[in-house]
């Protein structure tokens, strides 16, 4: 398994500010993955943080709302832009382990509130 | 589009008893199934998973199984046991492009002692 530290833990922001979260991985990954969790819910995914490459985005979010970075086969960041409540949720850095993206790890989450 | 239904979305069982969770999917092409616990406040945690070629897995108390023609999968828990208690997850993984994954909406499992 993979050992994935994200950062920071939780955060209380203003509406109309950014956040950085970060996602760090002990071993070179080829697959990074940055999911949203609101209170109560499933998983959604948010993108595919591509290595080297602009991030792949899914149905529903956009670049300019959550800018990603991945400047190296360990490290991913996601920004959350322009808060509203909205945003406020759990959001997860997840690294597959293999080739096929298979045994899906989960970093320890960050949990927003937006006032 | 792509959809993993999870039923049902809270199940109370008493200490002992198994409990048994099903999801279905939709996606033909998805070849791999995982299951994850959480408990509250904590992260997913992968604790059993199952590629289409088999149909059933077990590791001690848990079990899955698939039915791929009906495109069916279900966790079994035996024994259930009050740290049971948490949401579970499952999950179908396409094999197109970046093997996405396709999460259940949850079930609340609570174990009452």
């Amino acid at each position: 398994s993979a050992v994935i530290s994200q950062k920071p833990s939780r955060d209380i922001c203003q509406r109309g500010t950014s956040l950085t979260i970060q996602c760090q991985v002990d071993s070179q990954v080829t697959m990074m993955f940055w999911y949203r969790q609101q209170p109560g819910q499933s998983l959604t995914l948010i993108a595919t943080a591509n290595q080297g490459s602009e991030a792949t985005y899914e149905s529903g979010f956009v670049i300019d709302k959550f800018p990603i970075s991945r400047p190296n086969l360990t490290f991913s960041t996601l920004t959350v832009s322009n808060m509203s409540p909205e945003d406020s949720s759990i959001y997860l850095c997840s690294v597959g382990t293999s080739a096929k993206n298979e045994k899906l790890f989960f970093g320890s989450g960050t949990q927003l509130s937006v006032l | 589009g792509e959809n993993v239904e999870q039923h049902p979305s809270t199940l109370s069982v008493q200490e002992g008893d198994s409990a048994v969770i099903k999801c279905t999917y939709s996606d033909s092409a998805s070849n791999y199934f995982p299951w994850y616990k959480q408990e509250l406040g904590k992260r997913p945690q992968l604790i059993i998973d199952i590629r289409s070629n088999v149909g059933e897995k077990k590791d001690q108390r848990i079990a899955v199984t698939l039915n791929k023609t009906a495109k069916h999968f279900s966790l079994h828990i035996t024994e259930t046991q009050p740290e049971d208690s948490a949401v579970y997850f499952c999950a179908a993984r396409n094999t197109s492009g970046t093997y996405k994954y396709i999460f259940g909406t949850g079930t609340r499992l609570k174990v009452l002692a």
